[in-house]
């Protein structure tokens, strides 16, 4: 089949690090995208990797690891603004997949 | 300027009515979407047209018909509501069929059957 598992929630303090962790399985991978999703909002692209290795966007970087079937978002100098779900995905055929998302609670 | 937009933002109606949602992206795209987000923040894809051209029909009761009468606009309706039919609607559209191509949402319908 084809699924995409992540944490549900994860916790962390403003102006730290954290990650968020995502498996994958599927057959005919292309890549992994990240969404952020504030309350009430509408899910907003972040980053794609399509070949292993960090692809670094400012304060986001995402990783990919084909052979372990595994990627990450990482998200440094955390600020109160980050909080909100975020989601992986990969492309199947015409279809985008989406994770359960994870949602990331930021303490003051 | 919107990229995609909807119409309308929120919808409040009784069950067993019949209610549209509509759609409309000004980038140029090729291809367009339909989700459902449940409670639990599920995104499940429902719908999706190329170029006027159903590509994707999910596992949708068929009281759920998209239409598509141009590229640039894709609208929902929806027959004899009922209640588990409450959920946000988001539309979506990518430059291209398939690719690794961004996904651009619009706002988001939230759709409340009483």
């Amino acid at each position: 089949g084809q699924s995409l598992e992540q944490p549900s929630e994860v916790t962390a303090v403003e102006g730290a690090i954290v990650q968020i962790n995502c498996t994958y399985q599927t057959s005919g991978f292309y890549g992994l995208s990240w969404y952020q999703q504030h309350d009430g909002g509408a899910p907003t692209f972040l980053s794609y990797n399509g070949l292993d290795g960090l692809e670094e966007t400012g304060r986001f970087s995402s990783f990919l690891s084909r052979s372990d079937s595994y990627g990450y978002l990482l998200l440094q100098e955390l600020q109160m603004k980050d909080s909100a779900s975020y989601f992986c995905a990969f492309l199947r055929g015409d279809k985008i997949i989406f994770g359960k998302g994870t949602r990331l609670h930021i303490l003051p | 300027d919107t990229a995609v937009s909807q119409t309308p933002k929120y919808l409040v109606t009784q069950m067993g009515n019949d209610k549209s949602i509509k759609c409309e992206q000004n980038l140029g795209h090729d291809t367009m979407y339909w989700y459902k987000q449940d409670s639990k923040k599920f995104l499940k894809i429902m719908f999706s047209y190329n170029n006027k051209e159903l590509i994707i029909n999910e596992t949708v009761p068929n009281r759920f018909s998209p239409k598509s009468p141009d590229k640039a606009h894709l609208n929902l309706h929806i027959n004899s509501l009922e209640l588990g039919d409450s959920a946000v609607y988001f539309c979506a559209s990518t430059p291209v069929r398939g690719g690794t191509d961004t996904q651009y949402f619009g706002p988001g319908t939230r759709l409340t059957v009483l």
